[in-house]
């Protein structure tokens, strides 16, 4: 069974660091590209970063460009977000999500299979 | 504001259909981006719902299918049930961003 378990998340100042991380299980990690997407209070769904799953590629919102860091850890099944300068537009649950794709006509599209349950970070003073 | 467009809330009884669109424009679905959806029960990670425009994942009930056409995508949700009652959101790739894009979502009740 695919598990995707989010850690890290908590109250920080603005300004503030805070590493997220995500335990896969279940499946051949470093096989997939992984994302990070994450939803605001009461808000809807927005994609933070993704990384292939060699750690060739990292690819980031503008929103956080510059700020945060992905990575992982292929040898430990292991999903990270280093998070820099936070603002309280950072304020979020931040999900782990397995990337996969679906191709037609010699085109692919990429869709995300499986997600955690999330961790909440909250930027506050 | 999201770039893709949902009704905010739909609403049912039981039994009956219901469909959730998704708006977007020529720099993502009407680029012929292929549109994914998710659900979200109350407290939970999203779940994938239908990929590729009208695929479901192993599953997912045959209750539950999308199409695209367009600029614009739809779910439909047939026999619904109190079950369903959850978040629902579409995703697509937009060209102009470079990046993923989802809708706002929308809320279904189950009346």
């Amino acid at each position: 069974e695919v598990q995707l378990v989010e850690s890290g998340g908590g109250l920080v100042k603005p300004g503030g660091s805070l590493r997220l991380s995500c335990a896969a299980s279940g499946f051949t990690f470093s096989s997939y590209s992984m994302n990070w997407v994450r939803q605001a209070p009461g808000k809807g769904l927005e994609w933070v970063s993704s990384i292939s799953s060699s750690n060739s590629y990292m690819y980031y919102a503008d929103s956080v460009k510059g700020r945060f860091t992905i990575s992982r850890d292929n040898a430990k099944n292991s999903l990270y977000l280093q998070m820099n300068s936070l603002s309280a537009e950072d304020t979020a649950v931040y999900y782990c999500a397995r990337e996969d794709q679906y191709c037609t006509e010699g085109i692919c599209y990429a869709f995300f299979d499986y997600w955690g349950q999330g961790t909440l970070v909250t930027v506050s003073s | 504001q999201s770039v893709l467009t949902q009704p905010p809330s739909v609403s049912g009884a039981p039994g009956q259909r219901v469909t959730i669109s998704c708006t977007g424009s020529s720099s993502n679905i009407g680029a012929g981006y292929d549109v994914h959806w998710y659900q979200q029960l109350p407290g939970t990670g999203p779940k994938l719902l239908i990929y590729g425009n009208n695929n479901r994942p192993s599953g997912v009930p045959d209750r539950f299918s999308g199409s695209k056409s367009g600029t614009s995508a739809s779910l439909a949700i047939t026999g619904l049930q109190a079950e369903d009652e959850a978040d629902f959101y579409c995703q697509s790739h937009d060209s102009s961003l470079s990046t993923w894009v989802f809708g706002g979502g929308t809320k279904l009740t189950v009346l």
